[in-house]
């Protein structure tokens, strides 16, 4: 498809680990990124992944890239409740395309 | 810190009127967007200027224009509002085109 694809919503329990899954289009995207949006605020830039890479690893973030399946994967272990926020993962195809975010809800 | 400061949060504005929002930025940088956000949608591109007097259209152009006479500034104008203009736009700049794009916190504007 078109469309960068992400799952809308995922409830978790504190202290559990959370995976957010995102389908993108261009595999010849060099950059995958991920963005961070808190209640109220703009996004933030949280993590990226250059297209080489099969997985990058920063403090409770891992990013896992699957090329051949165009798939792109962000684990947050030991996941706190500020960790609520939604969640965009973007590539670039001539200019920064977005999906529609995931909702990440953590329950005390 | 990049500071993207956009000047309203908050936006009431009643169809037909002519509506500016003003993002300025402190960084230095060419690359300045702006994007809509809607729910279950993302965030899509209405404009992008990555030199001073310059734009270029994103995906959703239509209804907006753009002004960027300064380097630090980028203004949206909605020419003549009309309720499905109805959303949270931000603003973004970056310093290599769509690397590392930095937001403003957005203002949620509202056409009544």
């Amino acid at each position: 498809g078109e469309d960068v694809e992400q799952s809308l919503f995922l409830s978790v329990r504190e202290g559990d680990s959370s995976v957010i899954n995102c389908t993108y289009t261009d595999s010849s995207s060099t950059y995958l990124y991920w963005y961070k949006q808190e209640p109220g605020a703009g996004l933030q830039l949280l993590t990226y992944i250059f297209s080489n890479m099969d997985m990058k690893q920063d403090q409770r973030l891992t990013v896992l890239l699957n090329k051949k399946d165009k798939h792109l994967s962000l684990r947050i272990a030991d996941t706190q409740t500020g960790d609520s926020a939604i969640y965009f993962c973007a590539e670039i195809r001539g200019k920064l395309i977005f999906g529609q975010g995931t909702t990440l809800q953590v329950k005390p | 810190d990049v500071k993207v400061t956009q000047s309203s949060r908050y936006l009431v504005k009643r169809t037909g009127e002519k509506v500016f929002l003003e993002c300025v930025q402190d960084m230095d940088h060419e690359n300045m967007f702006w994007y809509r956000q809607d729910p279950g949608l993302g965030l899509r591109l209405i404009y992008f200027s990555y030199d001073v007097k310059m734009k270029e259209k994103g995906d959703i152009p239509e209804g907006y224009s753009v002004s960027r006479e300064k380097k630090e500034r980028f203004s949206l104008i909605l020419e003549s509002a009309s309720t499905n203009q109805t959303s949270m736009y931000l603003c973004a700049s970056s310093y290599r085109r769509y690397e590392k794009l930095f937001f403003g916190s957005g203002t949620q504007l509202s056409v009544l």
